[in-house]
């Protein structure tokens, strides 16, 4: 059974451009959910999708959105790039709402911006 | 301060020898605990989940000490395969995650 799947798994930008994120959760599942992990820093969260809608969003500008499409998998837009938007993106997929105990991560997208 | 908080090291430890680490959470309010594990460049992974009358799963043990608002890990017979960044997730009564910055650990040969 294939695992949760990001891509691509290096992105490089500039700053002020776009960049978008793509998320294929485990079969099955239904919940996604986007962290960033910048180097030195825990996982921040992002954005939580399930079912389709928006469930709940963390401490970031709005310039950090995304959606989930109706086959579950999940896209997360960054607009108007920043220096210190470089980081790691990981995505996380679960059944429904669940605990760490369930969660199962990708391995991530590197987004480097300069 | 930070709701969740863990000393980012790198401990150095030599292979064989017996490492322990703490993770401190500021909110009482949090519910289950846990401990992944992240090799470097590389997502997270569930090593277990830390019960209030603390768990052990063969060399590793995790305690929760409500209390002092901790939970540790203790690894034993350390091996050259457990270096890694090992994070500590504090999941809310709301159900929000909050994650640590991580304790880096290196063992030695």
């Amino acid at each position: 059974e294939a695992g949760v799947t990001q891509s691509p798994t290096h992105l490089i930008k500039t700053r002020g451009q776009q960049a978008t994120l793509r998320c294929s959760p485990i079969s099955g599942h239904t919940s996604v959910y986007w962290y960033q992990q910048a180097l030195g820093l825990g996982l921040q969260f992002l954005l939580w999708y399930d079912e389709g809608e928006e469930r709940n969003r963390g401490n970031f500008p709005p310039r950090f959105s995304g959606r989930q499409f109706p086959n579950y998998s999940s896209e997360l837009n960054v607009n108007a790039l920043e220096l210190e938007d470089s980081a790691l993106y990981l995505c996380a997929s679960s059944l429904g709402s669940a605990g760490p105990e369930k969660l199962f991560f990708g391995s991530g997208t590197q987004l480097s911006v300069l | 301060r930070k709701e969740v908080e863990q000393d980012p090291g790198p401990f150095n430890v030599p292979e064989g020898a017996t490492v322990a680490f703490n993770c401190t959470y500021s909110n009482s309010a949090s519910q289950s605990f846990f401990w992944y594990r992240q090799d470097c460049r590389k997502e997270p992974k569930l090593l277990m989940s830390v019960y209030s009358s603390g768990n052990e799963d063969g060399r590793f043990t995790a305690q929760l000490n409500r209390a002092s608002q901790y939970i540790s890990l203790l690894i034993r017979d350390s091996k050259l395969s457990d270096s890694a960044t090992y994070l500590c997730v504090v999941r809310m009564d709301n159900y929000q995650l909050i994650w640590g910055a991580g304790t880096k650990l290196i063992i030695k040969p």
